[in-house]
């Protein structure tokens, strides 16, 4: 069965400074991968998804996400945090069923 | 824009009682899905659907069933309540079946049994 695995279950970050959200994953086939972000008391949001077409994948609000075959990696990046990214975020693996990792709360200090 | 409506944000049911929940989507997707989230183990699938009258179980099935007898409507029942399904319930829709289909979230139920 296909899974992600979140490494982190916690990331603090200092404003301005990179953020690195790790994200493994297990699959038989070339998978579908997607990151939404949950704010406080908020829905789930749509950050960016991979679809194949190519690995480094750019998203809403600065993030971006690499796909790396050889590592089963799908790690979301930022070069530069901002308070407002402070938020849970959650990465998803899909093959007809979409399974979510069990998320990285994600701090930014001022 | 896709709206995925749940028909309540606050439930409170007590132990035993059978609990309906109820979601409806409005752009004719095919598939439909019913998440429960808890604070350190993220949303767990619990049964999804392609299509009308079809179901298929998620990760954690036991103690939920759900039924889809129209296109727009995923019904999620708990047969009887314990309290350690207290928890928030979402439901989601996505276009298709293909791979790269997002999803689209209703706001979500906070049930808690008591």
């Amino acid at each position: 069965a296909q899974s992600v695995t979140q490494l982190d279950s916690h990331v603090s970050v200092s404003e301005g400074t990179p953020v690195l959200l790790r994200c493994n994953y297990s699959s038989s086939y070339s998978p579908s991968l997607f990151w939404y972000v949950q704010h406080p008391n908020k829905g789930l949001q749509l950050l960016l998804k991979y679809t194949s077409a190519a690995t480094l994948v750019k998203g809403i609000n600065g993030f971006e996400a690499e796909f790396k075959k050889s590592e089963t990696s799908f790690h979301l990046t930022k070069p530069s945090a901002h308070m407002s990214d402070a938020a849970e975020y959650f990465c998803v693996i899909n093959n007809n069923d979409m399974r979510f990792g069990a998320g990285t709360r994600l701090t930014v200090k001022p | 824009d896709v709206k995925v409506t749940q028909s309540s944000r606050y439930l409170v049911k007590r132990t035993g009682e059978k609990v309906f929940l109820e979601c409806v989507q409005d752009m004719d997707h095919e598939n439909m899905f019913w998440y429960r989230q808890d604070p350190g183990l993220g949303l767990r699938l619990i049964y999804f659907s392609y299509d009308v009258k079809m179901k298929e179980k998620g990760d954690i099935p036991e103690g939920y069933s759900v039924s889809r007898e129209k296109k727009e409507r995923f019904s999620l029942i708990l047969e009887s309540a314990s309290t350690n399904q207290t928890s928030m319930y979402l439901c989601a829709s996505s276009p298709n079946r293909l791979y790269n289909s997002p999803l689209h979230f209703g706001n979500g139920t906070r049930l808690t049994v008591t």
